[in-house]
């Protein structure tokens, strides 16, 4: 199984800040035939189900705020906020897709400052 | 508007059996594999199973922690998914949540159900 590992596990980041989130994969998730990182993004909010941010490592699901982006290649990426708003706070996690089982970093917990 | 309604969740005691059901609307659920996620109170995301569509052969495949537990089936003509548990233990118990996965694209899950709890307890 690829294992996700997530850092740090909480942050506390002041409003308009950017908070950083970083993901790391036992494997790599990268896919040669297309050249694509089976990398996700997803921000849960309290009693929400998760909601998707960023696929293929750096883009953005319709109708996500253009402050968030990814980035990263192989084993390495990270969730980047650029400036950070109150509606920001909740649990970020990674997850890669490229093979079964899905697996899911242990999650980042962004606070405001 | 895309939708996810999971059913049946409840309390069931350790060694005991539970079936949740997951209806969806708003997308082509012939062409979606669904994919079962759980969590914990206070916990992270597990990835517990998936089936794929019919193009893929109703493929399944389930985490280690629930397999030979866990069946997943769907029922394309009523656009719905089940998750059958079985030899249920305490460490089973969370939020479950039916999510969809687009089987042809190859991008990631991006719908999900607000999910049904499952209590395991004597």
């Amino acid at each position: 199984d690829i294992v996700m590992t997530q850092s740090p596990d909480s942050l506390a980041v002041s409003l308009g800040e950017r908070a950083t989130i970083n993901c790391k994969s036992s494997q790599s998730v990268l896919n040669s035939s297309n050249n694509k990182n089976y990398l996700a993004w997803y921000q849960q909010k309290p009693g929400q189900p998760p909601k998707l941010l960023i696929f293929w490592a750096s883009t953005r699901e319709s109708g996500v705020p253009d402050r968030f982006s990814g980035s990263g290649s192989g084993t390495d990426f990270t969730l980047t906020i650029s400036s950070l708003q109150a509606e920001d706070v909740a649990v970020y996690y990674c997850q890669q897709y490229y093979t079964s089982p899905l697996t899911f970093g242990g999650g980042t917990r962004v606070e405001i400052k | 508007e895309v939708q996810l309604v999971e059913s049946g969740g409840g309390l069931v005691q350790p060694g005991g059996s539970l079936k949740l059901s997951c209806a969806v609307s708003g997308f082509t659920f012939s062409g979606s594999a669904i994919h079962w996620v759980r969590q914990a109170s206070g916990k992270g995301l597990e990835w517990v199973g998936r089936i794929r569509s019919s193009t893929n052969s109703y493929a399944t495949a389930y985490a280690a922690s629930v397999k030979g537990r866990f069946t997943i089936s769907r029922d394309d003509s009523k656009n719905t998914a089940y998750l059958q548990m079985s030899s249920l233990k305490t460490e089973d118990t969370a939020i479950y949540f039916c999510t969809r996965r687009d089987d042809y694209s190859g991008k990631p899950i991006d719908h999900w159900g607000q999910g049904t709890l499952v209590t395991v307890s004597s």
